[in-house]
């Protein structure tokens, strides 16, 4: 069965301040890795989209990496604003539009 | 341009009552989904459609409809609402781009079944 897994569950930094946020997948066949912002009462809006044969892409503040032979995906954000306060969701992309969402993990950016 | 649309934003239910959630997307996009997002998990494919006229179930299907009459309209029915269906649903569409295709999701429905 398909999963994606992210750690940490939540995480609280200082406006300013960078932090990483991992995730790890098992999705078969896998196509690609997709990184989402979610913000509280909205729907998920795309960071990053990632095939098997990247192993970075950046998007502003935001920057994913991906290791297709560990299965590991990270998030870094960079110099983290207020407006990065949202669920960050980590999502494994398979063939034939399968899409199999991780729970996310919440930040919390606070002045 | 729009984007993804989603009526209504809240709505209450009683046991049993039947409901059609509504999604439209003016982007022209042949793929169209429905998920729902329940605390603590990710989100869950309920139906999706690669395009006119056709669908096909996803991970959770039970107790949901779903027609494509129209690139631009796929509504999701609930046949007789329950209160395991208390949950958000989101609507979201794309077009294939190269290996990778951006998903563009609606602001949800909020779902209470009482």
């Amino acid at each position: 069965k398909n999963q994606v897994e992210q750690s940490p569950q939540s995480l609280i930094i200082l406006e300013g301040k960078n932090c990483t946020l991992q995730c790890n997948y098992t999705v078969s066949p896998f196509s690609n890795l997709r990184w989402y912002k979610q913000d509280t009462g909205r729907g998920p809006v795309s960071l990053t989209i990632m095939t098997f044969s990247e192993n970075t892409k950046s998007n502003g503040r935001y920057t994913a990496t991906l290791d297709a032979d560990t299965k590991q995906s990270s998030l870094h954000i960079t110099a983290s604003q207020l407006s990065d306060s949202a669920s960050y969701i980590c999502v494994g992309g398979g063939s034939n539009y399968k899409l199999t969402f991780g729970k996310g993990t919440l930040l919390t950016v606070n002045p | 341009n729009a984007g993804v649309t989603q009526t209504p934003k809240f709505q209450v239910l009683k046991t049993g009552q039947s409901m059609t959630l509504q999604c439209a997307q003016d982007m022209n996009h042949e793929y169209m989904s429905w998920y729902r997002q329940d605390p603590g998990m990710g989100l869950r494919l309920i139906h999706y459609s690669v395009g006119a006229g056709i669908t096909d179930q996803g991970e959770v299907p039970n107790g949901y409809n779903v027609s494509r009459s129209t690139t631009e309209d796929f509504p999701l029915r609930l046949l007789s609402a329950a209160p395991s269906q208390t949950s958000v649903y989101f609507c979201a569409s794309s077009a294939r781009t190269s290996d990778a295709y951006e998903q563009f999701f609606g602001p949800g429905t909020r779902l209470t079944v009482l």
